[in-house]
């Protein structure tokens, strides 16, 4: 089974540019969520789709936006990029499935460099 | 709110065991689990316990849950070079899907 993909893999973005990162899960999995990874802040949350909806948001602005399709691909958009938003962003899948671990698996990221 | 810490850095020799520990917060949490992120990776998944366990073996990973400390620690035996990365722990609370990471413990394996 094909893993996690995303892409771009690397974005170079400046600042007030708008950026839209892609994200097609593992075959089955209903469940997208994403995380900002910088060396300062580590590993957080940003939020998570199921079923073509959020369900869960964390704690960043709303220049942060996200959405899935049918098909449960995601994509995230940040608007407005700030140099604070340079980080590798990782997406997860998980089956999210009743009674299920919903083990999340990672792909290998987006690295978005802000200039 | 929820909590994870690890140390920040380990450096064994080829090997020998290493342990890696991690604390958290959350007394709510169902599922802990250990992520491995190589350079310029995302994170694979290694292994997870479930929070009525106290103990997981799976081939050179031990996986060790004292829930009254709220302490995890990941065993690797005989450690290779092939091992060096960051490692992170992570816990997920009941009734939600999302994760809580630490901030991740580099593992350095010198021949």
């Amino acid at each position: 089974k094909a893993g996690v993909t995303q892409t771009p893999r690397y974005l170079i973005k400046t600042r007030g540019q708008q950026v839209t990162l892609s994200c097609s899960p593992i075959s089955g999995h209903r469940s997208v969520s994403w995380y900002q990874q910088t060396p300062g802040q580590g590993l957080q949350f940003l939020f998570e789709y199921f079923s073509e909806t959020q369900r869960n948001k964390g704690n960043f602005p709303g220049r942060f936006s996200g959405r899935q399709f049918s098909n449960s691909r995601s994509e995230m958009n940040v608007s407005t990029l700030e140099l604070g938003d340079s980080a590798l962003y990782l997406c997860a899948s998980s089956p999210r499935l009743a009674g299920s671990i919903d083990t999340q698996y990672f792909g290998p990221g987006t690295r978005l460099t802000v200039l | 709110g929820e909590d994870v810490e690890q140390s920040l850095f380990l450096s064994v020799r080829e090997g020998d065991s290493s342990v890696i520990n991690c604390t958290y917060t959350d007394s709510s949490s169902t599922y802990l689990y250990w992520y491995k992120q190589e350079p310029g990776a995302g994170l694979q998944l290694l292994t997870y316990i479930f929070s009525n366990m106290d103990m997981k073996q799976d081939q050179r990973l031990t996986v060790l849950l004292n829930k009254k400390d709220k302490h995890l620690s990941l065993r690797i035996a005989d450690t290779q070079t092939g091992d060096s990365a960051i490692y992170f722990c992570a816990e997920r609370s009941s009734g939600y899907s999302t994760l809580t990471f630490g901030k991740g413990t580099m593992l350095l394996v010198s021949p």
